[in-house]
């Protein structure tokens, strides 16, 4: 089965653009979240998705959005781009019973590497 | 929200045991995981322990959870050079994500 994919690989964007980040989830998956990894401060959460619907968001600026599609791939986009959104950003996705409980393991994409010069 | 706290760096022996600890806050914690993170790339899954659950063993890698003091280990036998990379410890609560330790680099030496 193949796994959690992440386009682009790598993106060079300046400051005040904006960027859409995509992610597609292994097949029969149906949950899809996202992180931010900086070397300063490590892996942080954006957002979770199951069905078309968010159901928790990270502590981060509305500047970052994101959606879930009915085939559960997942955008994410963050708009007037700083400096500071330099980073790893990771796409994981989970089976997700539809059960109250989140409690599937997540797998993890390669990543996408965007730079903000 | 969940604080997961972790050493950042460990050096080992090649063929020596490493042994990765973590802490956590949250009681409620469901599962609890270990990535592996190599340079360039994403998270790759190593293991993962069910709170219910003390130890568990899977090859080269044992994971024991000692619920009570919220501290969550992870030794790999006989370490490799292929071993050397970013391990982090991964906590799921009930609210669809993971807090993550800051990660621990291990430094597999000849």
């Amino acid at each position: 089965k193949a796994g959690v994919t992440q386009t682009p690989r790598y993106l060079i964007k300046t400051r005040g653009q904006q960027v859409t980040l995509s992610c597609s989830p292994i097949s029969g998956h149906r949950s899809v979240s996202w992180y931010q990894q900086t070397p300063g401060q490590g892996l942080q959460f954006l957002f979770e998705y199951f069905s078309e619907t968010q159901r928790n968001k990270g502590n981060f600026p509305g500047r970052f959005s994101g959606r879930q599609f009915s085939n559960s791939r997942s955008e994410m986009n963050v708009s007037t781009l700083e400096l500071g959104d330099s980073a790893l950003y990771l796409c994981a996705s989970s089976f997700t019973a539809g059960t109250s409980k989140w409690q599937e393991t997540q797998y993890f994409g390669p990543g996408t590497r965007l730079l903000v010069l | 929200g969940e604080d997961v706290e972790q050493s950042l760096f460990l050096s080992v022996r090649e063929g020596d045991s490493s042994v990765i600890n973590c802490t956590y806050t949250d009681s409620s914690s469901t599962y609890l995981y270990w990535y592996k993170q190599e340079p360039g790339a994403g998270l790759q899954l190593l293991t993962y322990i069910f709170s219910n659950m003390d130890m568990k063993q899977d090859q080269r890698l044992t994971v024991l959870l000692n619920k009570k003091d919220k501290h969550l280990s992870l030794r790999i036998a006989d370490t490799q050079t292929g071993d050397s990379a970013i391990y982090f410890c991964a906590v799921a609560t009930n609210d669809y994500k993971l807090s993550f330790g800051a990660g621990t680099t291990v430094t597999v030496r000849a």
